[in-house]
């Protein structure tokens, strides 16, 4: 299985330009989410989901969007870059904690590093 | 909201000390609670879980971790480190159906 497969894994944006990072699981898991990582702040989730059609915000959602059409899909995007989401950003997936079989393990892309200039 | 905090920002250790890494939670309902490592250029990985049962839980590389509810604590434990365990450490929660982290411990051992 590949598992959480990031995309691009590195990218360098102007301020105001748009771009979308992917993210795509074949593990059948319902939850996805993005987080982003920063010296020193740990990883912070940005946005959620636990199901197809189904998306929650985290803790700093602002300046990005997500969606949820499929299962295996959730990309991140962002409308107007501006230099404070210069990050490193990693989607996540799992299975809910609760039912036969579930760990609730968090199940970590390889990351893509974003720098807005 | 729930929220996760980690004591030490930077541990620095010579090979063989034991170690102790602190982590504290915010939220007085049911939680599971993980620790993840991640080595230097790579993902996160996990270290060891606590779902119920047993508050004293192990995990690979040697790893422990000790679930204490009166003090919304998990702290992670290893008797002996090694060069190879220096890494970032996560501790994180799972109690509103989102997983929320720690801001990381940063550990570096010396040969």
């Amino acid at each position: 299985n590949a598992g959480v497969t990031q995309t691009p894994k590195f990218q360098v944006l102007k301020t105001g330009q748009s771009m979308t990072l992917q993210c795509a699981q074949d593990m059948n898991h319902e939850y996805m989410s993005w987080y982003r990582q920063d010296p020193g702040m740990g990883l912070r989730l940005i946005h959620y989901s636990v199901g197809a059609g189904i998306t929650d915000q985290g803790e700093v959602p602002n300046g990005y969007n997500v969606s949820r059409s499929t299962t295996e899909d959730f990309p991140l995007r962002l409308l107007s870059a501006a230099p404070s989401q210069t990050s490193v950003y990693f989607c996540a997936s799992k299975n809910p904690t609760s039912g036969r079989g579930n760990t609730g393990e968090l199940f970590f892309g390889e990351g893509s590093r974003l720098t807005v200039l | 909201a729930q929220s996760v905090s980690q004591h030490n920002h930077h541990v620095i250790l010579s090979e063989a000390a034991s170690l102790e890494l602190g982590c504290n939670y915010s939220y007085g309902g049911t939680v599971n609670l993980f620790w993840y490592v991640q080595y230097p250029g790579q993902h996160l990985q996990l270290l060891l879980k606590y779902f119920s049962g047993d508050p004293l839980v192990k995990g690979i590389k040697g790893f422990e971790a000790e679930f204490i509810k009166s003090k919304f604590s998990f702290n992670l434990r290893k008797p002996s480190v090694q060069w190879s365990d220096t890494a970032e450490y996560f501790c994180a929660v799972n109690a509103l159906g989102d997983m929320r982290f720690g801001a990381g411990t940063r550990l570096t051992v010396k040969p």
